[in-house]
């Protein structure tokens, strides 16, 4: 099993709608959980950290469910230019991990908004 | 302007033959890491460097080597390339080190292919 487990997608979704998507990690003692951005064929960017009580950016909220170990994202009015790559990242924690340096990325999830 | 740079940003070589990628950051980082993204993979960890003079391997770091003389340059190495290291490169710092708190900037990122 990948320690972070993300649906591919590609989620094709119209313009204005809502839209959310999970992300899986199986280290129950993980620290840190954040959510990236990644458009074709460019450097990933931070687009928030996750945090216990859930956070919330304009039309992004994301919230951390510790009990089922994953985390979400949930893009509200959904533009075109939010059609890109999004990337859950996970910094491990617990026996075996020294001082939270390795940070794990899921794999993506392709979200494409139509006009 | 606050970056990280990486060159080359394409480059197409063939087995065998050295060659490096630098990665320079000029936000005085401590914390500095190579990743590779390739498809269904996701963005894997190769090295990293919580110092000058500290580095560590990562998820896949063989037939890769790194160094961290300077603060602000982290080349990666790859003493005899094979078709297998063809993959798209990213170099990342992070002012938090270890950098589970913080922000991770990628540079541009390095096509690399192996003939």
């Amino acid at each position: 099993r990948k320690e972070v487990e993300q649906d591919p997608g590609p989620f094709n979704v119209p313009e204005g709608a809502t839209v959310a998507f999970n992300c899986t990690y199986s280290n129950s003692a993980s620290q840190s959980f954040f959510w990236y951005r990644q458009d074709c064929r460019k450097e990933p960017k931070l687009l928030m950290s996750v945090y216990s009580s859930g956070n919330e950016d304009g039309r992004f909220t994301a919230q951390l469910n510790r009990a089922s170990q994953y985390i979400s994202l949930l893009i509200r009015d959904s533009k075109l230019s939010d059609s890109a790559t999004y990337l859950c990242v996970v910094t491990p924690g617990g026996p075996g991990y020294s001082s939270a340096s390795k940070i794990i990325f899921g794999s993506g999830t392709r979200l494409s908004i139509r006009p | 302007e606050a970056q990280v740079t990486q060159n080359p940003r394409y480059l197409i070589t063939v087995t065998g033959k050295k060659l490096t990628v630098t990665c320079s950051q000029n936000m005085n980082h401590e914390y500095m890491s190579w990743y590779r993204q390739d498809p269904g993979l996701g963005l894997r960890q190769i090295y990293y460097s919580m110092n000058v003079e500290v580095t560590d391997k990562g998820d896949v770091p063989e037939g890769y080597k790194v160094s961290r003389k300077e603060k602000r340059n982290f080349p990666l190495i790859l003493e005899s390339p094979s078709p297998n290291q063809t993959s798209l490169y990213f170099c990342a710092s992070s002012f938090n080190s270890p950098p589970n708190t913080g922000e991770l900037f990628f540079g541009e990122g390095s096509r690399l292919t192996v003939l």
